[in-house]
């Protein structure tokens, strides 16, 4: 019964060619995170959705989209992957109820590029 | 967001209690401590949670000091599949702005 689903969980993509990955949840939170992971790193916020609103960190690069067209599903879109973007990418939800509700993580998808 | 320092990795026998610190001096006084692990290959795992007061669930026991300057995450009874990354994340709660911030965290190893 997992609550927060990663497909697939290995995509390889060719350099420059434009890729999404998914994600949906059963848990109907209000907020919705995409982290990047690479190799022996900590994950790194890209950006998240507060229910329809978007909100982008600073450092991401324009490369990187989002989409949530409903509560339940959410996209990361790579427009033209480079050999830097392989990593593996983390897909977490949350409930703000104006608490301090922990998140929930998928199992990512882990993102090579040839 | 207050910054955690963590000790890069520990071991752990199977079966003894596991003690992960973690220092966060610059906490503000509404900053929770938030504790996650990641075992290899999988998303993070969240574990626990607290203010200043000691919080235990069926997963840990977490201590506060009672200046909130450090905090240790206990693992009563380590078994190998507890191997993983420790995340100590110091972190406001709620609204649009809430997130985590991520450092290197500590490997736990637990030995058989």
């Amino acid at each position: 019964d997992a609550m927060v689903i990663q497909n697939p969980r290995y995509q390889v993509t060719q350099f420059g060619k434009p890729v999404t990955l998914s994600c949906s949840q059963t848990l109907n939170h209000n907020v919705m995170y995409w982290y990047q992971q690479k190799s022996s790193q900590a994950p790194k916020l890209l950006f998240h959705y507060y229910d329809k609103d978007f909100n982008n960190e600073a450092d991401t690069p324009d490369n990187f989209q989002s989409r949530r067209p409903n509560t339940s599903f959410c996209f990361l879109d790579i427009r033209s992957p480079g050999l830097g973007d392989a990593a593996m990418y983390l897909c977490a939800t949350r409930f703000d109820g104006g608490g301090r509700e922990p998140q929930h993580f998928g199992d990512g998808t882990r993102l090579s590029i040839l | 967001d207050a910054k955690t320092t963590q000790p890069t990795s520990m071991d752990c026998a199977e079966g003894r209690a596991a003690n992960l610190p973690c220092n966060h001096s610059t906490i503000s006084g509404n900053e929770y401590v938030y504790w996650y692990r990641q075992i290899h290959s999988q998303g993070p795992q969240y574990i626990i949670h607290g203010l200043k007061n000691n919080e235990t669930n069926e997963m840990a026991s977490l201590i506060i000091t009672e200046d909130r300057k450090s905090s240790t995450l206990i693992l009563p009874h380590a078994t190998l599949r507890d191997t993983a990354v420790y995340y100590c994340i110091v972190r406001a709660g709620g609204g649009s702005n809430y997130k985590l911030t991520f450092g290197k965290g500590t490997l736990l190893t637990v030995n058989p």
